[in-house]
């Protein structure tokens, strides 16, 4: 079935520092995916996505490329910040239901 | 309301047990996911609802678990004879329509612990 791993946290760095979050996935077919961050105290939000591959997805700093070759979709950032510490989650989507299948997440600490 | 909202934010309860969780969805969207996260689990699928109907229950752990939607808007989960390993958070999101995945808005989730 369709599955998702993802790095093991957590992840601590200093301020600057530059980020990767490993993310690979199984899955039959050609699913969409996404990095969702969680943080502190606040509900699931959407970080960014890609829906083929080779599509990179963007958003507040943070990059992913839809490697198909590798099933990768790892989550980089050249220069993190404090407020980017969080919980962040790798998922895919079944394309018959839309359900989001997820990576057990990986805690990100960032110190200045 | 602006978001998916959840009640309560937190319930203790003991081995046995039954509870309810109820999740209010964004005003209008058709869609409306559970899923739980767990320590050392992350977070897992439980069940889709489209309107009133569930075409998916595939992610429901067991048959003490059961969810019903009314009027297409709240959502009820019930977990009956609470177990210790059903200590999670039960996340709800909702979305506008099913086929668009990463329009899924969550909400801030239920803390459940069973003791």
């Amino acid at each position: 079935g369709n599955s998702v791993t993802q790095m093991e946290g957590p992840v601590t760095l200093s301020e600057e520092a530059f980020l990767t979050i490993n993310c690979t996935y199984t899955a039959t077919g050609y699913p969409s995916l996404f990095w969702y961050v969680q943080y502190p105290g606040e509900g699931l939000q959407l970080l960014l996505k890609a829906t083929k591959a080779d599509d990179k997805g963007s958003n507040k700093g943070f990059e992913a490329t839809y490697r198909k070759e590798t099933t990768s979709f790892h989550l980089e950032k050249g220069s993190v910040q404090v407020s980017d510490s969080a919980v962040y989650f790798c998922a895919l989507s079944d394309r018959s239901t839309d359900k989001l299948i997820f990576g057990t997440g990986t805690r990100l600490q960032v110190f200045p | 309301g602006a978001g998916v909202s959840q009640s309560p934010s937190n319930k203790v309860t003991e081995k046995g047990k039954d509870v309810e969780l109820r999740c209010d969805p964004i005003s209008g969207h058709t869609a409306l996911y559970w899923y739980r996260q767990s320590l050392g689990q992350g977070l897992e699928f439980l069940i889709y609802f489209q309107g009133n109907s569930a075409p998916d229950k595939s992610g429901l752990p067991s048959d003490r678990f059961s969810a019903e939607r009314t009027g297409g808007s709240v959502s009820t989960l019930t977990i009956q004879r609470t177990q210790q390993e059903d200590s999670a958070v039960y996340l709800c999101a909702s979305s506008e329509n099913r086929g668009a995945p990463e329009t899924q808005y969550f909400g801030p989730g239920t803390r459940l612990l069973v003791l």
